[in-house]
């Protein structure tokens, strides 16, 4: 039982280029979301998915895309990175759709770094 | 506005002595808070939470965590520290967004465990 698994675990970017992280769970949880971490910011929601099927806004959305290809797999997809975009992003899925009062669990996260 | 404070960037403690990790709240209606714990180049783990009921909530290994429903705070403590104990901890909560619900995290607090 792997858990949260991510893809790739480290990448570099130019400005301009595209790239897809990507991230699957073997737990069947129905939501997954993507988040990215800044020193003394926290985490910071970019998009979820409540259900198979179905995708959402979060905090700060600009700037990425995202597909929820199965249940399993929900891939973040940066169009034309910026270097404002470096930072380490995480996946977690939980239990119940609406995200209600369960916890999150998190993959080990990619760390992302835009020249 | 909904959010989450942890007032504190880093804590410092010796082995052995007891330690509180603090966190503040704003929520409407009744409030569902976490904390996670997160080892460096690692993904947050689930510590524990408090739904409703007893306000002093047990978690993973030997941390423990006390609602104040007056004073609004949930802070995380645990009587005799470790030295492996440190890591970076946020306090989190779950607040209604849009048709869904989401976790709102903490900036993070800093433990240090010296032996």
């Amino acid at each position: 039982n792997a858990g949260v698994t991510q893809t790739p675990k480290f990448q570099v970017l130019k400005t301009g280029q595209s790239m897809t992280l990507q991230c699957a769970q073997d737990m069947n949880h129905n939501s997954m979301y993507w988040y990215r971490q800044d020193p003394g910011m926290g985490l910071r929601l970019i998009y979820y998915s409540a259900s198979e099927g179905t995708t959402d806004k979060g905090e700060v959305p600009n700037g990425y895309n995202v597909s929820r290809l199965n249940k399993r797999e929900f891939s973040l997809r940066l169009e034309s990175a910026a270097p404002s975009q470096t930072s380490v992003y995480f996946c977690a899925s939980s239990e119940v759709a609406s995200g209600s009062y369960n916890e999150q669990f998190f993959g080990p996260g990619t760390r992302l770094t835009v020249l | 506005a909904q959010s989450v404070a942890q007032p504190e960037d880093q804590v410092n403690v010796a082995e052995g002595n007891p330690l509180t990790v603090k966190c503040t709240y704003s929520v409407s209606g009744n409030p569902y808070l976490f904390w996670y714990v997160q080892y460096p180049n690692r993904g947050l783990q689930f510590l524990l939470k408090y739904i409703t009921g007893d306000n002093l909530v047990k978690g993973s290994y030997g941390f423990e965590a006390e609602f104040n429903k007056s004073q609004t705070s949930f802070h995380l403590k645990k009587p005799s520290a470790l030295v492996s104990d440190s890591a970076l901890y946020f306090c989190a909560v779950r607040v209604a967004y849009s048709s869904a619900s989401k976790i709102i995290f903490g900036s993070g607090t800093r433990l240090s465990i010296r032996p």
